[in-house]
């Protein structure tokens, strides 16, 4: 079955570390995208991509990478410059030119 | 002001209400509308989009008020099931497919 993977469900990231989240897609899908979720918030936008090697930064992408390498995959690395980094990520992909998303299950961060 | 608001809630009502939700935002050149649901500690989900004429998809039915930039959702005869998060997304910008999304409204329906 098509679908959009994310790793790992859950994630510690103590003071100071880089982690990378993962995000894969076997939808064939153009565009890919990076939400934050805080508690009883909605979503914001961290990065997007709409083609392979090339991507967009959001509303909050500061202390946040990511690469689009292939079509299939968009990880993104909360670096330690990200002060708050605990949240639920959400990654979403659509194809061009339409905009109805699939979302991935999601990654819950938190920093111990 | 933020791009795209809803009150938050919670809404708790009985099982067969009827409730309705409402969503407004500020961008008036916004061409695509949406209702997602999330459930607790889940992804959201897209439940229907919203069309100028309104449209219905079984008990739920979304209106869209572009004078008034204000969105809409009702739900009739409300099921323990549809106890939920709904959030009201609207497309920043058709080239790059960007989604806004409200921060969502709870209903909790009781038994």
């Amino acid at each position: 079955d098509g679908g959009i993977t994310q790793s790992p469900k859950y994630l510690f990231r103590k003071e100071g570390q880089n982690v990378t989240l993962s995000c894969e897609q076997n939808l064939n899908h153009d565009a890919m995208y990076w939400y934050r979720q805080d508690p009883g918030q909605g979503l914001r936008l961290i990065y997007y991509s709409q083609i392979v090697n090339d991507f967009q930064k959001g509303d909050i992408a500061e202390g946040y990478s990511v690469s689009r390498e292939k079509k299939e995959s968009f990880p993104l690395t909360v670096t330690s410059a990200q002060k708050n980094p605990t949240a639920f990520y959400l990654c979403a992909s659509s194809p061009t030119g339409a905009y109805g998303y699939t979302f991935g299950s999601g990654t819950r961060l938190t920093v111990v | 002001r933020k791009e795209v608001e809803q009150d938050p809630g919670p809404f708790n009502v009985p099982e067969g209400a009827t409730v309705a939700f409402n969503c407004t935002y500020s961008n008036s050149a916004s061409q695509s509308f949406f209702w997602y649901r999330q459930d607790c500690r889940k992804e959201p989900k897209l439940l229907m989009s919203v069309y100028s004429s309104g449209n219905e998809d079984g008990r739920f039915t979304a209106q869209l008020n572009r004078a008034s930039q204000y969105i809409s959702l009702l739900i009739r005869d409300s099921k323990l099931s549809d106890s939920a998060t709904y959030l009201c997304v609207v497309l920043g910008s058709s080239n790059t497919g960007k989604l806004i999304f409200g921060q969502g409204t709870t209903l909790q329906v009781k038994p």
